[in-house]
């Protein structure tokens, strides 16, 4: 079945330093989303993704979604604490089903 | 956020009890679905509801069993469980076809601990 690979599993960093998570996919995706889990918290929709190349930012965020439609990354510039979290992207699996990644936990040294 | 809401949002059983969790959603959604969350492992989808239809079960084990009385509610009833369902279990619910690329919002959770 279709698989969607994500790393690096864990990322700490000074707050201030800025953050990547790449997402892969076996299989081409029709779209791609990301979602964020605060600790303790439950997974929260941040963006969805669908044209090749497309280049989507939300202030300190920065989504891209490859030219093949089989991958995609999130970059957070300039980390804030509020950042923490661990970061999903999620792709179609079927008609009625998303396939989660691994989800990327970023923590960060104040 | 209130749109959707799960019940109880912890719950401690013994192997041989029987409990149900809850979810309603208040979004006017036509699909539902539950999702297994543990330490080891991602998201893991268990069913997936469509107009209260069910049109995914992800090979879950039969002491775990859905229902799906209306578009709006969405019960997962839980029988002769064991230690290592021990997880998070989140509802979510979304517009229409996950295809179409419709975003889906997740419920609070019910943390579970089987004992």
């Amino acid at each position: 079945g279709q698989q969607v690979m994500q790393i690096p599993q864990y990322q700490h960093v000074q707050e201030g330093e800025d953050f990547t998570t790449y997402c892969n996919s076996s299989t081409t995706l029709s779209n791609i989303q990301w979602y964020k889990q605060r600790p303790g918290g439950h997974p929260v929709f941040l963006i969805q993704l669908v044209k090749s190349g497309e280049v989507k930012k939300q202030k300190r965020l920065t989504f891209q979604f490859g030219e093949a439609k089989k991958n995609s990354s999130l970059h957070i510039t300039a980390t804030q604490t509020t950042d923490v979290g661990t970061y999903f992207c999620a792709g179609p699996g079927g008609a009625q089903k998303l396939v989660f990644g691994q989800g990327t936990r970023l923590t960060i040294n104040p | 956020e209130t749109g959707v809401t799960q019940t109880p949002r912890h719950l401690v059983m013994g192997m041989t009890n029987k409990k149900s969790l809850k979810c309603e959603q208040h979004l006017g959604h036509n699909a539902m679905y539950w999702y297994k969350q543990s330490a080891k492992k991602p998201l893991e989808l268990m069913f997936v509801y469509s107009l209260e239809e069910r049109v995914e079960n992800n090979s879950v084990p039969s002491r775990f069993s859905p229902e799906c009385p209306n578009s709006s509610h969405l019960f997962l009833h839980l029988h002769t469980l064991q230690p290592e369902d021990s997880a998070l279990y989140l509802c979510a619910s979304s517009h229409e076809a996950v295809l179409l690329g419709h975003e889906q919002f997740f419920g609070p959770g019910t943390r579970l601990t089987v004992l």
